[in-house]
């Protein structure tokens, strides 16, 4: 079946530093790609959908110079939280929607976790 | 943004008992998805339900689609222990837009 494959897993920052998180989708093309961010025992929020070869679309309230987003290829979106601060401290996780599945299919990505201190 | 609340929040409950999980919203979605959630990892596809009044099992597991495709529901029968997991329903609206819903943080006591 579709894997999506997420690094790291587990990152630790200093605050003010930027961290790159990668999802790639490995036997699979995506043309889209999902990032959502989920705290402690809360849910999945959407903050932006990856689209390849074009600029992601961000949620209300996601900051885009914040959290920016590539999807150079069919296969990689990246998130890269720039300066980052404690509050961004979080577990990140993507999604990709198969371009040849029907709609709504996603595969999920194990997450990664990231500790701002 | 479309919100999609469950109930309960939490539940906590003894191994062989029974549940439901409810997933409700005032906006009409073309289909929902359940997901359970392990700590640390992603969630995982349990289900999908595209029409009205639909009803699927997975084993242990009821899945509905309410008639105006605004609510779900997930009953579990006879919970074990591995059933524990963060239960998450999510809205489809469109062709790449998926809402997920409050979750439902399920403990199965052995």
């Amino acid at each position: 079946g579709a894997v999506v494959s997420q690094h790291p897993s587990w990152v630790i920052c200093k605050s003010g530093t930027s961290v790159k998180i990668e999802c790639r989708s490995l036997d699979f093309q995506a043309t889209t790609m999902f990032w959502y961010r989920q705290f402690p025992k809360q849910s999945l929020m959407l903050m932006a959908t990856s689209n390849e070869g074009s600029k992601a679309t961000y949620e209300q309230g996601v900051e885009k110079d914040k959290f920016l987003i590539n999807h150079a290829s069919l296969t990689l979106s990246t998130l890269t939280v720039t300066s980052a601060h404690p509050e961004d401290s979080s577990f990140y996780i993507c999604s990709a929607r198969d371009w040849r599945a029907a709609a709504n299919v996603l595969t999920f990505g194990a997450g990664s976790r990231l500790t701002v201190l | 943004t479309q919100l999609l609340e469950q109930s309960p929040q939490f539940l906590s409950i003894q191994e062989g008992e029974n549940l439901t999980v409810y997933c409700n919203s005032s906006s009409v979605f073309s289909s929902l998805q359940w997901y359970r959630q392990e700590p640390g990892e992603g969630p995982v596809l349990l289900v999908t339900v595209v029409t009205g009044g639909e009803v699927k099992k997975l084993k242990r597991l009821t899945f509905q689609f309410g008639d105006a495709r605004k609510d779900s529901s997930l009953h579990i029968t006879a919970a074990q222990p591995g059933d524990t997991g963060l239960y998450l329903c999510a809205g489809a609206t469109g062709a790449n837009n998926l809402f997920f819903g409050t979750g439902t943080r399920l403990t199965v006591i052995p």
